[in-house]
């Protein structure tokens, strides 16, 4: 089975600071992918991220990354020089894949609410 | 708009009613997929279709849940005899299979059974 955790409900940072936030997942299969969704009080889930699990570099996306060690099964997103607007709650999500091909359902986390103050 | 759209946004119902919400995804896209969350939660996979083929079902789709993709382009989620604990959001999502197959999700139907 899949899983993933989230161990921070909560976290906070200063504008401009740069934040981590962790996440753990498990799996027993050899493929698989994991990303980063960003869900603001209004309830849209918007894409941040996405790294395969044989991806030999770390992904980046603008002011995001994703900080992957495969043998520690962690993906913690890191997110540099914060602003007020990324105050958000943050799901980490993981999906299956076999030979290439993804197989559909995402597995989320319970999600870290960040907030970011002045 | 090239986004995922779910109509209605909220929907307020009486326990025993039967409800229907309406996904359209990303013109492009041939998968489709449902999730519920619940508050606190992160999202809880329902189901999925590949064009208009269901391929997976969770165990959370009780039989008094129900979803089409008839032309494999919009898709319903239907529960009847809604109950409280039906209670959450309902989130749409779609993705063009390949790559990275990134899931782009649509603002979600908000559903309050009373």
């Amino acid at each position: 089975a899949q899983k993933i955790t989230q161990t921070q409900p909560g976290m906070f940072v200063q504008e401009k600071e740069a934040v981590t936030l962790d996440c753990t997942y498990d799996t027993s299969d050899p493929s698989y992918g994991l990303f980063w969704y960003k869900q603001p009080s209004s309830g849209e889930m918007i894409f941040l991220i996405y790294q395969g699990s044989y991806d030999q570099q770390n992904a980046t996306e603008g002011r995001y990354s994703l900080n992957f060690q495969k043998a520690r099964k962690s993906a913690n997103l890191v997110i540099s020089a914060s602003q007020l607007g990324d105050s958000a709650m943050y799901f980490c999500a993981m999906k299956r894949v076999n030979r290439g091909s993804t197989l559909g359902r995402l597995y989320f986390g319970r999600g870290t609410q960040l907030t970011v103050w002045p | 708009d090239t986004g995922v759209s779910q109509d209605p946004r909220h929907k307020i119902t009486k326990r025993g009613q039967n409800v229907t919400f309406r996904c359209d995804p990303i013109s492009e896209h041939n998968r489709l997929y449902w999730y519920r969350q619940t508050l606190g939660q992160g999202p809880e996979f329902l189901t999925y279709f590949q064009n208009e083929a269901q391929l997976e079902k969770s165990r959370l789709l009780s039989d008094r849940f129900s979803a089409e993709r008839p032309k494999g382009s919009f898709s319903t989620l239907e529960i009847q005899r809604t109950e409280q604990g039906d209670s959450a959001m309902y989130l749409c999502a779609s993705s063009l299979r390949g790559g990275e197959d990134e899931q782009y999700f649509g603002p979600g139907t908000r559903l309050t059974v009373t």
